[in-house]
């Protein structure tokens, strides 16, 4: 059975850094192309970032040269490295297998001094 | 980027209606579109796939349709347990942008 757990969410400061996880079960990370979608308090779906089986990376414009998207195989294992972090990235944050067959349950990610 | 326009933003509909969301690609996507049902503190969970086929396990009662720039998701006979927000989803193009989704409830 595929599971996404998603960890590393909480309270940030503006200007800060988080890093969230996502650890994976039931299927290779590296063999997929994995993706990280977020969803700000009461608002729609955003594509955040993709990483391909390949490695290649790509990032929404609002979070270019912010956030990093990465995973470790031996971990199985797919990451978000967020850095200076705005009020605007405030949301919960899903990591999503493939094109969308499986979600993690999310992880709420709140900027606020 | 591609910008997906769907419509109602919500809805209501009695128990056993038909229930129909459009969404509209700005540019040509061929078929490359996902459907997704989200309910309240929970994750999306997909429906249908290329644009009219339906995920394993999810009732028949959902399909889609289109291709190209129009796309169309049907609930043929509304149930209580539909009651959620939808959302449609690019997958032509990166960024994979979603429509605005729309809010369906039962009147």
């Amino acid at each position: 059975e595929v599971q996404l757990v998603e960890t590393g969410g909480g309270l940030i400061q503006p200007g800060g850094s988080l890093r969230l996880s996502c650890a994976a079960s039931g299927f290779t990370v590296s063999s997929n192309y994995m993706s990280w979608v977020r969803q700000a308090p009461g608002k729609g779906l955003e594509w955040v970032s993709v990483i391909y089986s390949g490695g290649s990376t790509y990032y929404a414009d609002s979070v270019k040269g912010r956030f990093t998207i990465s995973r470790d195989n031996s971990k199985n294992t797919l990451y978000l490295q967020m850095n200076s972090l705005r009020a605007e990235d405030t949301a919960v944050y899903y990591c999503v297998r493939g094109g969308g067959i499986d979600w993690g349950q999310g992880t709420l990610v709140t900027v606020s001094s | 980027d591609i910008q997906m326009t769907q419509s109602p933003s919500s809805l209501s509909a009695s128990v056993g209606d038909r229930v129909t969301i459009t969404c509209q690609a700005s540019q040509d996507i061929s078929n490359y579109l996902n459907w997704y049902q989200q309910k309240p503190g929970k994750a999306p969970k997909l429906l249908i796939y290329d644009a009219s086929n339906l995920e394993t396990g999810v009732p028949s009662r959902f399909s889609g349709s289109g291709s190209g720039t129009d796309f169309t998701f049907t609930i043929s006979s509304l149930q209580p347990e539909d009651i959620a927000t939808y959302y449609c989803q690019q997958y032509d193009n990166l960024p994979r942008t979603f429509g605005q989704g729309t809010k369906v409830e039962i009147k």
